[in-house]
């Protein structure tokens, strides 16, 4: 069964662009989560999606948004970017349902770079 | 508050050696953990989880702990070998109004292992 796939792997930027990453989940999973890493702040919370729907979000601006394709596939968005943007942007994905916890599987991640 | 912190940034053992990383975290509410392992370039790699019916859990080498009484739970790697290298992170698995989940990650061990 192939993993969590995320593309691109790397992405440079100019501040005030816009950004696109993608994640396809491991199949069957319908649950999409998607995580900032940085070295001062960590892994944080961006938002997760379920079937379609998104069902939490974390403490990001309104710059960062994603959404979930009926295949599962997420993406999520970073409008005019900015130089703490720059992450390690990961999805996981996670078989659980509504209510469900179970473990999350993550993919390589999209380094992003702001300049 | 969902904080989850680690005791200690880095840890050096002897290889053969067994190893302790240990997590505190402060939500009494929390009932699922997850211990990840993240090697450099690559996303968190699931290692093993914990619900809070259970106090101890065993893996292939790898043992968590749980101490509800103190909000603290260890790994416990057995006969730490060079591939064990990496950063450890213990994350709780909250379960948010809507049915929706979200990973809340410590700061993160460094593990290194000496030859």
């Amino acid at each position: 069964k192939a993993g969590v796939t995320q593309t691109p792997r790397y992405l440079i930027k100019t501040r005030g662009q816009q950004v696109t990453l993608s994640c396809s989940p491991i199949s069957g999973h319908r649950s999409v989560s998607w995580y900032q890493q940085t070295p001062g702040q960590g892994l944080q919370f961006l938002f997760e999606y379920f079937s379609e729907t998104q069902r939490n979000k974390g403490n990001f601006p309104g710059r960062f948004s994603g959404r979930q394709f009926s295949n599962s596939r997420s993406e999520m968005n970073v409008s005019t970017l900015e130089l703490g943007d720059s992450a390690l942007y990961l999805c996981a994905s996670s078989p659980r349902g509504f209510g469900i916890r179970t473990e999350a599987f993550f993919g390589q991640g999209t380094r992003l770079t702001v300049v | 508050g969902e904080s989850v912190g680690l005791h200690l940034p880095t840890l050096s053992v002897q290889e053969g050696d067994n190893s302790i990383i240990n997590c505190a975290y402060s939500n009494s509410a929390s009932d699922y953990f997850i211990w990840y392992k993240q090697e450099s370039g690559k996303g968190p790699q699931f290692i093993i989880d914990i619900r809070s019916n259970m106090d101890k859990r065993q893996g292939q080498r790898v043992t968590v702990l749980l101490n509800k009484t103190v909000k603290h739970l260890s790994l416990q790697i057995a006969a730490t070998q060079p591939g064990d290298s990496a950063v450890y992170f213990c994350a709780e698995n909250a379960l948010l109004t809507g049915g929706g989940n979200k990973l809340t990650f410590g700061t993160g061990t460094q593990l290194k292992v000496e030859l």
